[in-house]
């Protein structure tokens, strides 16, 4: 049973701080992996999607890198601003032409000014 | 604005009840899908469709019901079989299987 954990649960950090955030998954056979971001009381923002035959995706001052065979994925966040306070969190697909993901219980980042 | 489009945000029901939430969108997804967020755990899938006029049980269905009579539509009803109904519930869609999700911005209902 694919099981996904997120350590640490809470991280709180300086302003202008570069941070990674983990994501592991204990079976290896996924399709993808989506990273998310969410406000408190909001619904999730889809951040990025790594595809499994792909090593890591970035967009802006994220970057989220998918090591399959270790199970395991990080989302590095260059810069922090305190705009980025939110919980984020991770989700994997259990296999092709599935609609199903498995999320993770996320990391509640906290970024002082 | 394209996007998806969830109501209320706030439902208060009563015990034996039944209520129904709302999600629509408009991004031409054939996916849609319903979870459930509890403190302290992760997302939960409740039902998904696929496609119109056919949907499939989640992990945790006992006591929803859905259905998906058009493309932008898929409702939520959560009947009194529920046992612990209060949490907060988000509306997905994508465009088809094991692709990018979209989230609504939630409904949080709580029993009274």
């Amino acid at each position: 049973k694919q099981e996904v954990t997120q350590i640490p649960a809470a991280l709180s950090v300086p302003e202008g701080e570069n941070l990674v955030l983990n994501c592991s998954f204990t079976d290896s056979a996924i399709y993808n992996l989506q990273w998310f971001r969410q406000d408190p009381g909001k619904g999730l923002t889809s951040l990025l999607l790594i595809q499994s035959s792909q090593r890591e995706q970035t967009s802006g001052r994220l970057n989220a890198s998918l090591d399959k065979s270790s199970g395991r994925s990080t989302l590095y966040i260059a810069a922090s601003q305190p705009g980025d306070s939110a919980t984020y969190l991770c989700a994997v697909s259990r296999g092709s032409g599935t609609y199903k993901y498995i999320f993770g219980t996320g990391t509640r980042l906290k970024v002082l000014a | 604005d394209g996007g998806i489009t969830q109501s209320p945000k706030y439902l208060f029901r009563k015990e034996g009840q039944n209520v129904t939430l709302s999600c629509e969108q408009n991004l031409n997804h054939d996916a849609m899908y319903w979870y459930r967020q509890d403190p302290g755990q992760g997302l939960r899938l409740i039902y998904y469709s696929q496609i119109v006029n056919d949907f499939q049980k989640g992990d945790i269905a006992e006591g929803y019901s859905v259905s998906r009579e058009k493309k932008e539509s898929f409702p939520l009803t959560v009947t009194s079989a529920q046992k612990n109904p209060t949490a907060f519930y988000l509306c997905a869609s994508s465009a088809s299987a094991n692709t990018e999700a979209f989230f609504g911005q939630g409904t949080r209902l709580t029993v009274v």
